[in-house]
């Protein structure tokens, strides 16, 4: 069985400070993660897709990813207070299915 | 492009009624296409998902049932709605390979 693990948080940063989302996963042939953003009542919205090992870089936003460590981390640089939502990783297609972790509730003070 | 439609946004159904929720996608073909429930405050759960018309994979023994009638169009039902059946009910497709899923808006059921 897929797992994948976040801390559920908060996690409070200030504004302007760098929040850093991280993300466990327990299939070692998994290809590629997304994180996604939820804002309260709201349905999930990609944000970041990586399929390689290192680090991807999209505006304010750095996915990183170490597959021998099966660990992938958002990096959000410049945080503002919009950032503030939940933050949702997940591997997947391979098999079909997209398991997602509980999600980590980013707050972002002003 | 592709986009997916959900519906109804909000929905209050009493205890013991039937429930008949629908999904759509435009711009592509043969997606794979997910019925997710997220419990407030929860992480999302796989309910069904679908490769194929009339393919249904359940992951979750449940009261709910989902059905394919179309390629693009992806249904979930129950004969009789219990009060755990609330919450927030998502659908969402893929195409083929490891890339990335795209919601839809979703619904927010509440049994009463």
């Amino acid at each position: 069985q897929k797992e994948v693990e976040q801390n559920s948080g908060p996690l409070s940063v200030p504004e302007g400070a760098i929040a850093s989302l991280n993300c466990t996963y327990s299939d070692r042939v998994s290809q590629s993660f997304f994180w996604y953003r939820q804002y309260s009542g709201k349905s999930p919205e990609l944000i970041m897709s990586i399929y390689s090992n290192g680090d991807k870089e999209d505006g304010r936003f750095t996915a990183q990813l170490n597959k021998a460590s099966q660990y992938v981390s958002l990096l959000i640089r410049d945080s503002q207070p919009s950032d503030s939502a939940t933050y949702l990783c997940t591997e997947g297609g391979g098999t079909y299915k997209y398991i997602f972790g509980t999600g980590t509730r980013l707050k972002v003070l002003a | 492009s592709q986009t997916i439609h959900q519906w109804p946004a909000t929905l209050v159904q009493p205890v013991g009624s039937p429930l008949s929720l629908e999904c759509t996608v435009e711009g592509t073909s043969n997606p794979n296409l997910y019925w997710y429930r997220q419990a407030a405050g929860r992480g999302l759960q796989l309910l069904f998902y679908s490769v194929g018309i009339g393919q249904i994979s359940s992951e979750v023994p449940q009261n709910l049932s989902a059905s394919r009638p179309q390629d693009r169009q992806f249904i979930l039902s129950s004969k009789k709605l219990l009060l755990s059946d609330s919450g927030f009910y998502l659908c969402a497709w893929s195409s083929n390979g490891p890339l990335e899923a795209f919601f839809g808006q979703g619904t927010r059921l509440t049994v009463v």
